[in-house]
């Protein structure tokens, strides 16, 4: 099936700082999927993106789709202490029926 | 709309016991899927089920059942608990599509 290696594992930052994390699989994907975990909580879907190349935005996160549709990343921007949680990205897997494949995930600390 | 729910939210079990986690949603999904989550792991799919009457394997489905009981439901059956089942089980659905995941609050179960 489907594999997606998401670096870093863990990140520690000062409130205000950026963050970043990526998810990197050897095959071509259709789509990507990002999902946010609060501690104790469960995933909360954040975005999809289909496109090569695709760039999208919510506030001050950022959302990129390589453009040989292999890599995303997610982009914090000046981190505040509400973005602390584990960010998820996921695939779809080979077949449909909506399985999808998840990245092991990045825990973000964010220290005031 | 309460979304997806999960019972119980606890649950310690000796080696050996059997139990059922329950899940259900009321937005009308077709899909529905078990997770499991441990540390570091991310969330590995257990069964999925494409639809009302169908159900299928995931990535680690060996010590579980499940049955989709209606559109509705998706029960999760542990005949004969391990320690390795000690982990945080979450129920997701999605509609027509297969875009967002919507997960319950999961399940936390300790196997002693």
């Amino acid at each position: 099936g489907q594999q997606v290696m998401q670096i870093p594992q863990y990140q520690h930052v000062q409130e205000g700082e950026d963050f970043t994390t990526y998810c990197n699989s050897s095959t071509t994907l259709s789509n990507i999927q990002w999902y946010k975990q609060r501690p104790g909580g469960h995933p909360v879907f954040l975005i999809q993106l289909v496109k090569s190349g695709e760039v999208k935005k919510q506030k001050r996160l950022t959302f990129q789709f390589g453009e040989a549709k292999k890599n995303s990343s997610l982009h914090i921007t000046a981190t505040q202490t509400t973005d602390v949680g584990t960010y998820f990205c996921a695939v779809a897997g080979g077949t449909s029926y909506g399985k999808l494949t998840f990245g092991q995930g990045t825990i973000l600390t964010v220290h005031p | 709309n309460a979304g997806v729910t999960q019972t119980p939210k606890f649950q310690v079990l000796k080696t050996g016991q059997s139990m059922t986690l329950q899940c259900a949603q009321d937005m009308n999904h077709n899909s529905m899927y078990w997770y499991r989550q441990d540390p570091g792991m991310g969330l590995r799919l257990i069964y999925y089920s494409a639809s009302e009457g169908t159900t299928d394997k995931g990535e680690v489905p060996n010590g579980y059942n499940v049955s989709r009981l209606n559109k509705r439901e998706f029960s999760l059956r542990l005949e004969s608990a391990a320690p390795s089942q000690t982990s945080v089980y979450f129920c997701a659905s999605t509609g027509a599509g297969f875009s967002e995941q919507f997960f319950g609050p999961g399940t936390r179960l300790t196997v002693l």
